[in-house]
């Protein structure tokens, strides 16, 4: 198993520009998610999805959108990419949630995005 | 709104010299608490979950244990290969999947 994987790994834009971060795994997990990684801020969820088709927002949702329309990928589009854009990305995905406890997630690699 | 504090920032030790990391957190109805330890350039990687007060769990010279009020990672004999940030993270009941994290602890081991 591959696991988690993301592209690109590094990313620079111009203010204004959009772009897609892709995520994939190969564990037949449900759930998925995308954080961002700032110093001084820890890991921010933007948004997750429990399933194809089904996609919620998380903590800082603004200026991202997601679709799932597979259970492997999870892609992360950025419709006007702006400097307070600028951030560590990381893709998360786990097995499904009981009722009464929440399975570990396992983190891609990141893309480390610049915008200019 | 769950909140998770992390202490120290930061820690240096020597290697062999034992020490604990704190977690501690304020959520309404706790359904996991997760270690993670982060390697620059890196992403996350899963440690430990605990679920309940008075549980723990040990893998080589780490062990995490929890209170209804935080979690410590007790680090032993440490090498400098556990140099990494360890992120504490929780989800709570109403938090929907919505892990918090910390702001991390970062570990420095000297040789």
């Amino acid at each position: 198993n591959a696991g988690v994987t993301q592209t690109p790994k590094f990313q620079v834009l111009k203010t204004g520009q959009s772009m897609t971060l892709q995520c994939a795994q190969d564990m037949n997990h449900e759930y998925m998610s995308w954080y961002r990684q700032d110093p001084g801020m820890g890991l921010r969820l933007i948004h997750y999805s429990v399933g194809a088709g089904i996609t919620d927002q998380g903590e800082v949702p603004n200026g991202y959108n997601v679709s799932r329309s597979t259970t492997e990928d999870f892609p992360l589009r950025l419709l006007s990419a702006a400097p307070s854009q600028t951030s560590v990305y990381f893709c998360a995905s786990s097995t499904p949630q009981t009722r009464f406890s929440y399975n570990e997630q396992f983190f891609g690699p990141g893309t480390r995005l610049t915008v200019l | 709104e769950d909140q998770v504090t992390q202490s120290p920032e930061a820690l240096r030790l020597q290697e062999g010299e034992s020490s604990s990391l704190n977690c501690s957190y304020t959520v309404s109805g706790l359904r996991g608490l997760f270690w993670y330890r982060q390697d620059p350039g890196k992403g996350p990687e899963f440690l430990f979950t605990l679920y309940s007060a008075g549980e723990e769990k040990e893998k080589e010279r780490l062990k995490a244990t929890l209170t209804k009020k935080e979690s410590f990672l007790h680090i032993t004999a440490p090498k400098p290969e556990d140099s990494a940030t360890y992120l504490c993270a929780v989800v709570s009941g109403g938090s929907n999947y919505k892990l918090t994290f910390g702001k991390g602890t970062l570990l420095t081991v000297n040789p």
